[in-house]
Order: structure tokens, then C-alpha cells, then sequence
């Protein structure tokens, strides 16, 4: 089975400026999730969407969303860019969600100048 | 602080001997999960362990969990060179409609040959 895939792998942006990253899950995963990892907060979890629905979510300002489509790719958009969002975006998926073994994508290598 | 802590931040050991990491958090879960990462494949899931469950086994790595105690740990014995990198726990915490996955900051190990 092919790994989860995330696009683009690298991205430098501006401040003020918003983004889209993409997400492909493992073919018959139902659950996305996306993390945010940075060295100074670790990895923190954005939101799960599972089955085009956002299920749960993590404590991050309404700058960033989501969404799934029906065939369970999911991307991730965060407008208004600051600074500080300057991170490693990481997709997972899984079968059903958090009780299962999640599996991760590479990483979106985010640069905001 | 985190949820899952980590202990300890660093360890050192020769190539052979066994390493032990713990974790430690503070409210109830569903289940706590041990994910290793480093730069060459990227986070990587190692095992999962429901809250009803005291020890699991996965080749060379035994995980306990501990609920009275809110803690975990994870043993890899005879240690590789491959096995250097960076583990943390993983907590899904238990909420009344949803769930949050919190990872904690991370053990680095490192293999001396």
C-alpha cells in the first residue's frame, strides 16, 4: 500500500498571506488528522476529520481549517500568516481514529518570512 | 505544561545495552501510543496500549502502562545503531464528546557504537 502522501513538501510563504496543504491518506483510511510540530512547542495536534466531518479539534486559533473530501484526502488552510506559523505540518491517518495505529506523512516544511 | 512528559530529554547508551524511557501525564486516556522519529523516515508509529492494558510486546520493545500512576514506559533492548532518534508518548485524552491526541516533548536517544 502506497504511505500517506502530503503536498507540497516545502513552502515559503509572507506574512499576512494564507495556505493550502494537501493530505492523502492510506487508500481505506477514513480518519485524517494534522499536527503541528515546531522546537519550541513540540507536536500539537490541529483537528481529525473523519468521514468529511471535523470530529475533533486541538487548541489553535480559527485561522486554520480544514476539510475532507469524499475519498479522504484532506487539506489544511491557514489564512492570515504569522510568523509563528512557521512549522512542520504533519498529516496522519488511520482506520478509524486515535484508537488505532496512526500513520504519518512527511511533513509540510512551512517557511513564513 | 505538557500532558505527556517525557523522561529523561536525552540518553546516551552504548550499542547493545537496553534503554528505558518514561512517560508521564496527568489526566485520564483512552490510550497512550510510543511514536519514534528521525529525519530519515519521519514519525514512525511503535505500539499502542489501551487504558485496560498493562504491557504489551513488539520485538525488541516492551511498553507497561500504569493508570493508578499516570505513567508509561518504553524498554528497547539491545539497542541498534537504527534506533537513534527521537520517542515520545502519545496520550488520547479522554473527553465527554471528543478526543485529543497530546504529545509529549520527546526523548532523544542516542546509539554509540
Amino acid at each position: 500500500k502506497a504511505g500517506v502522501t502530503q503536498t507540497p513538501r516545502y513552502l515559503i510563504k509572507t506574512r499576512g498571506q494564507q495556505v493550502t496543504l494537501s493530505c492523502s491518506p492510506i487508500s481505506g483510511h477514513r480518519s485524517v488528522s494534522w499536527y503541528q510540530q515546531t522546537p519550541g512547542q513540540g507536536l500539537q495536534f490541529l483537528f481529525e476529520y473523519f468521514s468529511e466531518t471535523q470530529r475533533n479539534k486541538g487548541n489553535f486559533p480559527g485561522r486554520f481549517s480544514g476539510r475532507q473530501f469524499s475519498n479522504s484526502r484532506s487539506e489544511m488552510n491557514v489564512s492570515t500568516l504569522e510568523l509563528g506559523d512557521s512549522a512542520l505540518y504533519l498529516c496522519a491517518s488511520s482506520l478509524e481514529g486515535h484508537n488505532y495505529e496512526q500513520y504519518f506523512g512527511p511533513g509540510t516544511r512551512l517557511t513564513v518570512t | 505544561s505538557q500532558q505527556g512528559e517525557e523522561d529523561p530529554q536525552a540518553l546516551s547508551i552504548q550499542e547493545g545495552e537496553n534503554a528505558t524511557m518514561n512517560c508521564s501525564y496527568k489526566t485520564s486516556i483512552n490510550n497512550l501510543q510510543w511514536y519514534r522519529q528521525n529525519s530519515g523516515r519521519g514519525l514512525v508509529h511503535l505500539i499502542l496500549i489501551r487504558s485496560n492494558e498493562r504491557e504489551k510486546h513488539s520485538g525488541r520493545l516492551r511498553v507497561t502502562l500504569d493508570t493508578s500512576k499516570k505513567s508509561s514506559s518504553l524498554l528497547i533492548t539491545a539497542s541498534r545503531a537504527a534506533d537513534t532518534a527521537s520517542y515520545f508518548c502519545a496520550t488520547d485524552v479522554v473527553r465527554s464528546s471528543a478526543s485529543k491526541i497530546i504529545f509529549g516533548s520527546g526523548t532523544r536517544l542516542s546509539i554509540r557504537p
